[in-house]
């Protein structure tokens, strides 16, 4: 198993500024991922964070506006840049293991852009 | 390709009453399939998963699914729902071998006395 912590869990921003999200993972661990689930919406994947590389971004998603740092194995930050209403949504750090195993993740963190 | 799909967003049952989410999935290989539940302002927390082995599953809280692979389904039931039950569910896929999970739009689950 895996416990992760999220900070912060709640923010308020202004439209136009950044929010860095950080994620600890109690154990080393491979992957990281970065989730988005918008008001009323299923989780959709941002990117996968793997220690040593760069960010793998899916389609929709790109590095300016959702900049991914993996300094080590157990820290991860996602930064949703140059805000607008549009990005309020709960952030989620996952860790997983791929194939059958179970996927554990943070808290969320709920963003409203203002 | 993977892809999953949750027949109802909403079901509403009475207390003490069986409960049925649905799910169908889409997979070009050997699936890994997952039900996770998320409690407001809460995480999300693994229900059960099915890997290739037993095609029924058991789970936490009572909950099982079902894996059929010739109806690509894999239905979550619960024999008498419960008031703590009232939650967001999610049906996930992930193709044997792979590293994305695909979820599914969510089914909220109502319990009414």
């Amino acid at each position: 198993s895996a416990v992760i912590s999220q900070k912060p869990s709640r923010d308020i921003c202004q439209r136009g500024t950044s929010l860095t999200i950080q994620c600890q993972v109690d154990s080393q661990v491979t992957m990281m991922f970065w989730y988005r689930q918008q008001p009323g919406q299923s989780l959709t994947l941002i990117a996968t964070a793997n220690q040593g590389s760069e960010a793998t971004y899916e389609s929709g998603f790109v590095i300016d506006k959702f900049p991914i740092s993996r300094p080590n194995l157990t820290f991860s930050t996602l930064t949703v840049s140059n805000m607008s209403p549009e990005d309020s949504s709960i952030y989620l750090c996952s860790v997983d293991k791929g194939g059958s195993a179970e996927a554990f993740f943070g808290q969320g963190t709920r963003l409203t852009v203002v | 390709a993977q892809s999953v799909t949750q027949l109802d967003s909403h079901v509403s049952v009475s207390e003490g009453t069986p409960v049925l989410l649905r799910c169908n999935y889409s997979s070009s290989y050997s699936p890994s399939l997952f039900w996770y539940v998320q409690h407001p302002n809460k995480g999300l927390q693994l229900l059960l998963k099915y890997t290739s082995a037993a095609t029924l599953v058991k789970g936490i809280n009572g909950f099982e699914a079902e894996f059929k692979k010739s109806e690509t389904s894999f239905h979550l039931t619960k024999p008498s729902a419960h008031m703590s039950d009232a939650a967001e569910y999610f049906c996930v896929v992930r193709e044997g071998g792979g590293n994305k999970l695909t979820f599914g739009t969510g089914t909220q689950l109502k319990v009414e006395l």
